[in-house]
């Protein structure tokens, strides 16, 4: 099956700088990756999300890149909040089935 | 659209009890997926439906654990003898079945086993 790696597992920023979260996975049928944000007590949410015909999505100061040839995707995030603050998980989909990363706490430091 | 909706939020129980965690996908979503989430393991898919129908089982940890979707509207996770290792958060989630569609969560419930 699918396997699907990310990395830091954690992560701290100053506040305003950029973060970046990495994934690889391992099936080339995969063919969807969303980004969920987690905070703390609550559910997974999605956040962005690319399919594999895109190589690059942005929704304003969150973007999601995506190499195929490479079978690797990354969450970026620009101009860091303290809100932040909170865990990413990445995942990939095939048909009906979801892959998901192990997670990043992501850290903003105001 | 009122989202996934799961309950109980939270539960506390002692082991050896029963445990009936429930759910209410979204309407038209056809699939619905039952997750674990703890520290150690992180998110773990224990089985998920496809139009009331159980597709894949083999993330259930053990024979005390029991999932069924009786209709498009509810489904119910049971565990039977709890044990305090099944001290976990609880997510139920749901999707449409297109592909590039993502999954949806609800609120979980967090369930705590003494």
């Amino acid at each position: 099956g699918e396997n699907v790696e990310q990395h830091p597992s954690t992560l701290s920023v100053q506040e305003g700088d950029s973060a970046v979260i990495k994934c690889t996975y391992s099936d080339s049928a995969s063919n969807y990756f969303p980004w969920y944000k987690q905070e703390l007590g609550k559910r997974p949410q999605l956040i962005i999300d690319i399919r594999s015909n895109v190589g690059e999505k942005k929704d304003q100061r969150i973007a999601v890149t995506l190499n195929k040839t490479a079978k690797h995707f990354s969450l970026h995030i620009t101009e860091t909040q303290p809100e932040d603050s909170a865990v990413y998980f990445c995942a990939a989909s095939i048909g009906n089935q979801f892959y998901f990363g192990t997670g990043t706490s992501l850290t903003v430091i105001p | 659209d009122a989202g996934v909706i799961q309950s109980p939020r939270h539960e506390v129980t002692e082991m050896g009890q029963e445990v009936t965690l429930r759910c209410k996908p979204i309407s038209g979503h056809d699939y619905l997926f039952w997750y674990r989430q703890t520290m150690m393991r992180g998110l773990e898919l224990l089985i998920y439906f496809n139009n009331n129908v159980p597709i894949d089982d083999s993330g259930m940890p053990e024979d005390r654990f029991s999932a069924k979707m009786p209709n498009a509207s509810f489904s119910t996770l049971k565990i039977q003898p709890s044990e305090p290792r099944d001290s976990a958060v609880y997510f139920c989630a749901s999707r449409k079945s297109i592909n590039g569609q993502p999954q949806h969560f609800g609120d979980g419930t967090r369930l705590s086993i003494l």
